[in-house]
């Protein structure tokens, strides 16, 4: 059964690193993996995706492993204003399918 | 202008009245999208337009009637909801509908439907 797993929540301190974790093991070889976030009151917003290698933008850095079963996205340095649920997409046959996501938390 | 706006922000609606919700963007995006979103809960997939036409309707109930007028605007016709349809309503577009693939969706702010 295709199914995206997230870990519900994770806590980090201000100006350290987070890595968020999707698992995705069913998803085929030509669907791209995007993450998006959602803060509070607002609608999702577009973080970064890629397919098979490793991506970089101004907000994070996206980790995909060889197998392309899992991701990992990467906040370089946390700040108050990346708390928010940070949503794993994939397609799954012609359903684009929103992981359960992860609340994350960051301390001052 | 990277905008989606939906309107109205708020609404409350008896489960006898007809409403619609309304979405816009002027990004020339080609697929418009309607999502579901309870609280606590992941954006689920309602319908998607690509080019106009409806090309994907996830087994939503007829109580939910989506209208793509224009390339720009996307509404949600409301009839007879029940309560459990209380959540919010949110609007993607992005310039083609295969968004799953190489490129970004971008998401309005959404409409909060309160059924009574």
């Amino acid at each position: 059964d295709a199914k995206t797993t997230q870990p519900n929540s994770m806590e980090s301190n201000e100006e350290e690193p987070v890595h968020l974790p999707c698992n995705h093991s069913t998803i085929s070889g030509t669907d791209y993996i995007h993450w998006y976030r959602q803060l509070p009151s607002q609608g999702p917003e577009y973080v970064i995706h890629g397919l098979t290698s490793n991506v970089n933008n101004r907000m994070a850095s996206l980790a995909i492993a060889e197998d392309r079963k899992s991701s990992t996205l990467i906040l370089h340095r946390a700040t108050l204003r990346d708390a928010a649920v940070y949503y794993c997409l994939c397609n799954y046959g012609q359903n684009f399918v929103f992981g359960p996501g992860t609340r994350l938390s960051v301390l001052p | 202008d990277t905008e989606v706006t939906q309107t109205p922000k708020h609404l409350v609606m008896g489960m006898t009245n007809k409403k619609s919700l309304k979405c816009e963007q002027h990004m020339g995006h080609r697929a418009m999208y309607w999502y579901k979103q309870k609280a606590k809960k992941p954006p689920e997939l309602m319908f998607v337009y690509s080019y106009e036409k409806l090309s994907i309707n996830e087994s939503v109930p007829s109580r939910f009637s989506p209208e793509c007028p224009n390339s720009s605007l996307l509404n949600l016709h409301l009839h007879a909801l029940q309560p459990e349809d209380s959540a919010l309503y949110l609007c993607a577009s992005s310039p083609e509908a295969e968004y799953s693939m190489n490129t970004e969706a971008f998401f309005g702010q959404g409409t909060r439907l309160t059924v009574v």
